[in-house]
């Protein structure tokens, strides 16, 4: 059974820098591309990026300048990296696993999510 | 893009059915045929429902079942259980600089 488990520091203060880890538990990273999601009071749900196994990724052109999404396929984790947050970036974040082919457009696996707030 | 619309709650009592509404645009909902459903309960993750418009995932009911006409997609939830009392997020792929856009949120409650 495919499990995501996540984590990170919750609370940040402005300027400072947002890092979240995803273990993929039960599936290969190389099976599919893994994505972050966050819901934020202003903007709700919105996709962030993904990355495959390779570690290609594509990121969200307005967050592209802050974002670095990572992978370390010997222990199955992604990770995510937002610098220079602000409370705008305050909220939920989630990773999950983009279905492709199987079932294309919809996320089948995710983390139970991380609260994080920025404040100063 | 803008976030899907959905209403901010809909209602329905045991064994009734209720029928969530996600309204996008013609680059979202109206242009592809992958809009999908997931489940929602407090500090669990998400659960995917439905995806491409009406397909079930393995293991979930079907009483689940979804529909699109132009740019509004439709998630219902037939013969309500108290289980089903959740938040339902409605989502549509947006093409590759924003591989999904999401709704609003819907919370169901049963009666």
């Amino acid at each position: 059974q495919v499990r995501l488990q996540q984590w990170g520091a919750g609370l940040l203060k402005p300027s400072e820098t947002l890092s979240l880890t995803c273990a993929v538990h039960g599936a290969s990273l190389s099976d599919n591309y893994w994505s972050w999601i966050r819901q934020t009071p202003g903007k709700g749900l919105e996709w962030i990026g993904e990355i495959n196994y390779r570690g290609g990724t594509n990121y969200r052109p307005s967050l592209k300048g802050r974002l670095t999404i990572s992978v370390d396929t010997s222990k199955s984790q992604f990770s995510l990296s937002l610098r220079s947050v602000t409370a705008a970036d305050t909220g939920f974040y989630y990773c999950a696993r983009w279905c492709g082919s199987t079932c294309y457009g919809a996320f089948d696996y995710w983390g139970q999510g991380d609260l994080v707030t920025v404040s100063s | 893009q803008s976030a899907l619309t959905q209403p901010p709650s809909a209602s329905g009592s045991p064994g009734q059915s209720v029928t969530i509404s996600c309204t996008g645009t013609s680059s979202d909902i109206g242009y592809y045929d992958y809009v999908s459903w997931y489940q929602l309960y407090p500090g669990k993750a998400p659960k995917l429902l439905l995806y491409e418009v009406s397909k079930r995932p393995s293991g979930v009911p079907d009483r689940f079942s979804g529909s699109k006409s132009g740019n509004t997609a439709s998630l219902t939830v037939s013969s309500l259980q108290a289980e089903d009392e959740a938040d339902y997020l409605c989502s549509s792929y947006g093409g590759s600089n924003n591989l999904a856009v999401f709704g609003t949120g819907t919370k169901v409650t049963v009666l």
